[in-house]
């Protein structure tokens, strides 16, 4: 069982906006701004797209923002295209056991 | 640019030992945290721990303490990770990744993964 609780699957159809939620502690994303999602795609490393919260690395488009609100946290992708096909992981620094990741969950767009 | 460059993928029995490696370059490797990500085949990914080369300080996941050994050779910017005796659960894709300490422990850049399989 992961740290962090994702829904195993998210869909939505080219254009639409889809949110993926990440749930933690008070231990965890509750206690620390430091919440980040990593996009993977099959056969691929991870690839940051969000860090802190809410912030985009330089090249990451601007349909990725993330937010959080007590022990959850959320990435939401707008405007879906296709090539956003992929899993999605939250992660937190999490203290003394230092990072946590969430089970991930399976973006398909239709 | 900053790179971290696997070890080749490795097909090993159980009780077997193994140390896989990362090479890091384009950067001071001393200065950063490295670790290793492991993702089982159809699952998610785990955090299995950190070091930081300049003094050997390693940091492990509680799931993982005991299991595998984390060290680096900062003269040759390379960080490993070793078992002493491979079960089949072992069997995973294992990524190295360069941490950032002021930033929680962000991943900023990740190696191409090595695939570890153990079988008999």
């Amino acid at each position: 069982q992961s740290a962090l609780t994702q829904p195993p699957s998210a869909s939505g159809s080219p254009g639409q906006s889809v949110t993926i939620s990440c749930t933690g502690t008070s231990s965890d994303v509750g206690a620390y701004n430091f919440v980040f999602w990593y996009q993977k795609h099959p056969d691929k490393p991870p690839k940051l797209v969000i860090y802190e919260v809410s912030k985009r690395p330089s090249g990451v488009p601007d349909r990725f923002s993330g937010s959080k609100s007590g022990n959850t946290a959320s990435l939401t992708v707008s405007g879906l295209q296709p090539e956003d096909e992929a899993d999605y992981y939250c992660s937190s620094y999490a203290g003394s056991i230092y990072v946590v990741f969430g089970g991930g969950t399976k973006l398909t767009v239709l | 640019e900053v790179q971290l460059v696997q070890s080749g993928a490795e097909v090993k029995k159980p009780g077997e030992s193994l140390k896989i490696s990362c090479q890091g370059s384009g950067y001071k490797f001393s200065s950063y945290w490295i670790g290793w990500v492991r993702q089982r085949p159809g699952k998610g990914l785990e955090w299995m721990g950190i070091i930081y080369p300049d003094d050997s300080d390693t940091i492990y996941s509680p799931s993982f303490q005991g299991q595998v050994t984390i060290s680096a050779d900062k003269s040759i910017s390379t960080a490993y990770l070793q078992w002493s005796s491979l079960k089949a659960s072992d069997t995973a894709m294992y990524y190295c990744a360069r941490h950032l300490r002021y930033s929680g422990y962000l991943v900023d850049s990740w190696g191409q993964g090595t695939l570890v399989t153990v079988s008999s």
